[in-house]
C-alpha cells in the first residue's frame, strides 16, 4: 500500500546516456512534482503537473523532460546526462489547493 | 520573493528532552502554508506538520508542535520527549498563495543521544 513510489531507487550511469525515472501515486492526488536534492541536501522544485498539465517549470535544462501519461504517474526523462545531474530526485504528490505534499522514497542518480 | 531560513545546521538533544528547531520565513503574501519534513538517514522525506497562515492555533501532531509566531515570521518545530529515532535532517518549507511550489530551508541535522 505504498503511497508514492519511484523506480529505480538507485541509478548509476555514464555521462551522455539517457535515463528515465518513474513515479506513481495511489493517493488519488491530482498534482505531482519533481524535486532535486543536491549533495548539500538542498531541495528545489523542478516541475509540477496538475491533471497531466504542466503547471510549474523551473529553470531546468531542457535535457529534463517530464511526462505525465495520467494523473497517477509522472515520469522524468533525462537526456545526455552530465556529472552535475548527480543528485537525489524526489517525486511528490498532493491535492491541488490543499497543499500537503507527500514524497516518494527518492531516486539516487550517480553520473560517472 | 519568498525565503526560508534555518540557522541551525546541527542540534544535539538528550533522549526524553524537548528540542526546538528554528525556522524563519520571508513573504509579503498574507496567505501561505508552512511545513516541516523529516529526512532520516534512509533518505525518504516524511511530512510531519502543517500550519496555515490564517490558523489561529499552533498546529500539533503527537510529539510535534509548531510554534507559529506570525509577527516574527517564525515557525519553529518543537519535538517533545525526544527519541533516538528522531535523529534525522529536518526541513522547514513554505508554500505561497496561488502556487503549489514548496520552498525549502537548508535543513537542521538533529542528533538524539542516550
Amino acid at each position: 500500500d505504498t503511497a508514492v513510489s519511484q523506480t529505480p531507487k538507485y541509478l548509476v550511469t555514464q555521462m551522455g546516456n539517457d535515463k528515465s525515472i518513474k513515479c506513481e501515486q495511489n493517493l488519488g492526488h491530482d498534482t505531482m512534482y519533481w524535486y532535486k536534492q543536491d549533495s548539500k541536501k538542498f531541495l528545489k522544485i523542478m516541475f509540477s503537473y496538475n491533471n497531466k498539465e504542466l503547471i510549474i517549470n523551473e529553470t531546468v535544462p531542457n535535457r529534463f523532460s517530464p511526462k505525465s501519461p495520467d494523473k497517477a504517474h509522472l515520469n522524468l526523462h533525462i537526456n545526455s546526462l552530465e556529472l552535475g545531474d548527480s543528485a537525489v530526485y524526489f517525486c511528490a504528490s498532493s491535492l491541488r489547493d490543499l497543499g500537503t505534499q507527500y514524497f516518494g522514497p527518492g531516486t539516487r542518480l550517480l553520473v560517472l | 520573493a519568498q525565503k526560508i531560513t534555518q540557522t541551525q545546521p546541527g542540534m544535539f538533544v538528550q533522549e526524553k528532552e524537548a528540542v526546538t528547531l528554528d525556522c524563519t520565513y520571508d513573504t509579503s503574501d498574507p496567505s501561505y502554508g508552512l511545513f516541516w519534513y523529516k529526512q532520516p538517514s534512509s533518505g525518504e522525506m516524511i511530512f510531519l506538520i502543517y500550519q496555515g497562515s490564517y490558523d489561529q492555533q499552533n498546529a500539533t501532531e503527537g510529539r510535534y508542535s509548531l510554534n507559529f509566531q506570525k509577527a516574527r515570521k517564525s515557525a519553529n518545530l518543537v519535538i517533545s520527549a525526544s527519541q533516538l529515532g528522531d535523529s534525522a535532517m529536518y526541513f522547514c518549507a513554505m508554500r505561497g498563495p496561488n502556487t503549489d511550489k514548496l520552498i525549502f530551508g537548508t535543513g537542521t541535522r538533529l542528533q538524539v543521544f542516550p
